[in-house]
C-alpha cells in the first residue's frame, strides 16, 4: 500500500534554533501534501497546503515566516520551524493524496514528528 | 465552512462488545467524503473507513462499519467485537469536493476509546 514517511519522528532542540521535518511519499507521486499540527489530546489542525513547484497555502493564523514549507519534488515536502520557541512544541503530521488513482477519498498520513523546544 | 462534531470525549467498552462512536457534520456542499481514523498513542493516523456523500450503502471494512444518515448529517462509527488493541483516539473527518481532488480534511475533536478486559 501507499506509504508516507516523516523524518525525524522525534526532535528536541534549543529555543532559537530551526528544525526541518521531511515528509516523503515513498511509492506514489503527490502534487499536494498537507501539514497538520496537533496539541496533546487535541484534534489535528491544518497548517498549510503544500503544492509541488509553487508556494504553500497557509491557513489563517499560521505564520508563513515561522513555518517555512517547501515542496521541491513530487515525493518530498519539508516543514521548517524557524527560530523555534517552547510554544512551537507540538506533534506535526503530514499527509498526501495520490496524484492519480488510489481508493476514493483516501489520504495517507506520515507517522508524525514530535517537536520539543527547550 | 465545514464542521465536524464528536460529542464523546471518552468512551469505555467491554472487550468483545460493540461500540458506537458518534459524529455529526455540517456542510453546504453536496459532494463530500467522511472518514474515520484511529490514532494510537504512537501518534500515527490509521485510516479505517470512508463514506462518500453519494454512496447509498453504508461503508463496511471488517469490524468497522459506518452508520451514514445523510438527513441527520451523522456518520457514526460502529466497531464490532471490540479488542484490547482498539483502545485509541478516534477521529471523524470530512473532505468536501469531488473525490480524487486534493483537498484537506477537517477533523472532529476526537473520542478516546478504552476497551476493558
Amino acid at each position: 500500500g501507499a506509504v508516507v514517511s516523516q523524518h525525524p519522528s522525534r526532535v528536541i532542540c534549543k529555543s532559537g534554533t530551526s528544525v526541518k521535518i521531511e515528509c516523503r511519499s515513498l511509492d506514489f507521486q503527490a502534487t499536494t501534501m498537507f501539514w497538520y499540527r496537533q496539541f496533546p489530546k487535541k484534534s489535528l489542525m491544518l497548517m498549510a497546503t503544500s503544492n509541488e513547484g509553487s508556494k504553500a497555502t497557509y491557513e489563517q493564523g499560521v505564520e508563513k515566516d515561522k513555518f517555512l514549507i517547501n515542496h521541491a519534488s513530487l515525493t518530498l515536502s519539508t516543514l521548517t520551524v524557524t527560530s523555534a520557541h517552547p510554544e512551537d512544541s507540538s506533534f506535526y503530521i503530514c499527509s498526501a493524496t495520490k496524484s492519480s488513482g488510489g481508493a476514493p477519498g483516501e489520504l495517507f498520513f506520515g507517522e508524525g514528528s514530535r517537536l520539543t523546544v527547550l | 465552512a465545514q464542521k465536524i462534531t464528536q460529542t464523546q470525549p471518552g468512551m469505555f467498552v467491554q472487550e468483545k462488545e460493540a461500540v458506537t462512536l458518534d459524529c455529526t457534520y455540517d456542510t453546504s456542499d453536496q459532494s463530500y467524503g467522511l472518514f474515520w481514523y484511529k490514532q494510537p498513542s504512537s501518534g500515527e493516523m490509521i485510516f479505517l473507513i470512508y463514506q462518500g456523500s453519494y454512496d447509498e450503502q453504508n461503508a463496511t471494512e471488517g469490524r468497522y462499519s459506518l452508520n451514514f444518515q445523510k438527513a441527520r448529517k451523522s456518520a457514526n462509527l460502529v466497531i464490532s467485537a471490540s479488542q484490547l488493541g482498539d483502545s485509541a483516539m478516534y477521529f471523524c473527518a470530512m473532505r468536501v469536493g469531488l473525490s480524487g481532488s486534493a483537498r484537506q480534511l477537517t477533523f472532529g475533536s476526537g473520542t478516546q476509546l478504552t476497551v476493558l478486559p
